[in-house]
């Protein structure tokens, strides 16, 4: 267990739907991360968090936006979902803020199926 | 910007025998590289990292790699390999990127090992 929490683990919803992700970091951690990981794409990096501030923008849709609050949990949310969006979603969090040596330690993601 | 292959999609070996899963990179200045592992319907798992000293780096379940500077690689290795170290394995550089650093992950090589 990498003490990082993500619900759901599932979740299906219809094309134009909206969805909220949701991510608690470790503890200490206040960094987080989020990927999207599909078969055709492997894991893409989407958006980095630090102490509550956007750090690193991957690449992610103008239809997806994240943000980090307070208490350091994070959401990330897909808007006018399509077909294509179908995919795990997995949150990481680290102790630095990106630049610099940390490891990051994975959340046991959030599959998405759209229909 | 900074990248890694994997060039094997698969690896397969016998129990007992030695592994190794290839990894290359490129990159500008110094790499912090590093080996994650990822098993079925889990969340990736950081094995080990090289940010610098010694080439040879020790991680966790007894892997280990060797940073090659020459060679512009980062093989994964184990001396003996487990049936339970069959998973999908991923090798990641750091980029960095406008306002930050962001992870860089390779398509991931799946390891087979059998009994």
């Amino acid at each position: 267990d990498s003490g990082v929490t993500q619900t759901p683990k599932h979740l299906i919803t219809a094309t134009g739907q909206r969805v909220t992700l949701r991510c608690s970091p470790r503890s200490g951690d206040l960094s987080v991360y989020w990927y999207q990981q599909s078969l055709d794409q492997g894991l893409q990096f989407l958006i980095q968090y630090y102490n509550g501030e956007e750090r690193a923008k991957g690449n992610i849709l103008e239809r997806f936006s994240a943000q980090q609050f307070p208490d350091l949990h994070s959401e990330l949310n897909l808007s006018s979902l399509e077909l294509g969006d179908s995919a795990l979603y997995f949150c990481a969090s680290s102790v630095g803020p990106g630049t610099d040596s940390y490891e990051q330690y994975f959340g046991p993601g959030t599959r998405l199926t759209v229909t | 910007a900074q990248s890694v292959a994997q060039p094997e999609d698969q690896v397969n070996v016998a129990e007992g025998n030695p592994l190794t899963v290839k990894c290359t990179y490129s990159v500008s200045g110094n790499p912090y590289l590093f080996w994650y592992v990822q098993y079925p319907n889990r969340g990736l798992q950081f094995l080990l990292k090289y940010i610098t000293g010694d080439n040879l780096v020790k991680g966790s379940y007894g892997f280990e790699a060797e940073f090659n500077k020459s060679q512009t690689s980062f093989h994964l290795k184990k001396p003996s390999a487990l049936v339970s170290d069959s998973a999908l394995y991923f090798c990641a550089v750091r980029d960095m990127i406008t306002g930050g650093f962001k992870t860089i992950f390779g398509a991931g090589t799946r390891l087979f090992v059998k009994a």
